[in-house]
């Protein structure tokens, strides 16, 4: 149990166009994910808390115009880069969290490479 | 200031030799340590989560420990396929998730 998916695994982008991650929980449901960013060799940035039904939560120096972040539903959240850069490319991570009783556990996607030219 | 140092930040074995990764934190209100292992282009792996001092848990070769200060990753006889990044986060009241930098773990055969 607690699988999550992302999609799209990789994606290659020009300058200027918009680029949409969907982040899945696929066998619980999440009122919290998270999305991280990581570059080679670093450990993981959070850049924002996805809240269902609420605006996210950015991190001090995210922007929010240029992260766009919606939590549709109890399974999905999306991330879209906006008029992306040749910097933003990254690695794009979510997480979703999962609360069982006493415990309280971030599980977290397999990534989306993204590459802006 | 919530702090979280993972040590070393490389370690190379040779297979069959045991060893320990440490994470050591300074939080308030420690709400959970988690270990995850991370491979090259692929989100992190969910392995422990531990709440209080004394507590521990084992999977396959690995053993995590936690006191009040530190948790310690135990390898015990390390295969090639161990190979990995090892992450350590720590989340505190509020539920504000802290990750440390990371031990890159290379087991050779």
């Amino acid at each position: 149990g607690a699988v999550v998916s992302q999609h799209p695994s990789w994606v290659i982008c020009k300058s200027g166009t918009s680029v949409k991650i969907e982040c899945r929980s696929l066998d619980f449901q999440a009122t919290t994910m998270f999305w991280y960013r990581q570059f080679p060799k670093q450990s993981l940035m959070l850049m924002a808390t996805s809240n269902e039904g609420s605006k996210a939560t950015y991190e001090q120096g995210v922007e929010k115009d240029k992260f766009l972040i919606n939590h549709a539903s109890l399974t999905l959240s999306t991330l879209t880069v906006t008029s992306a850069h040749p910097e933003d490319s990254s690695f794009y991570i979510c997480s979703a969290r999962r609360v069982m009783g006493s415990t309280d556990t971030q599980y977290f996607g397999p990534g989306t490479r993204l590459t802006v030219l | 200031e919530d702090q979280v140092t993972q040590s070393p930040e490389a370690l190379r074995l040779q297979e069959g030799e045991s060893s320990s990764l440490n994470c050591s934190y300074t939080v308030s209100g420690l709400r959970g340590l988690f270990w995850y292992r991370q491979d090259p282009g692929k989100g992190p792996e969910f392995l422990f989560t531990l709440y209080s001092a004394g507590e521990e848990k084992e999977k396959e070769r690995l053993k995590a420990t936690l006191t009040k200060k530190e948790s310690f990753l135990h390898i015990t006889a390390p295969k090639p396929e161990d190979s990995a990044t090892y992450l350590c986060a720590v989340h505190t009241g509020g539920f504000k998730t802290i990750f440390g930098a990371g031990t890159r773990l290379f087991v050779k055969a």
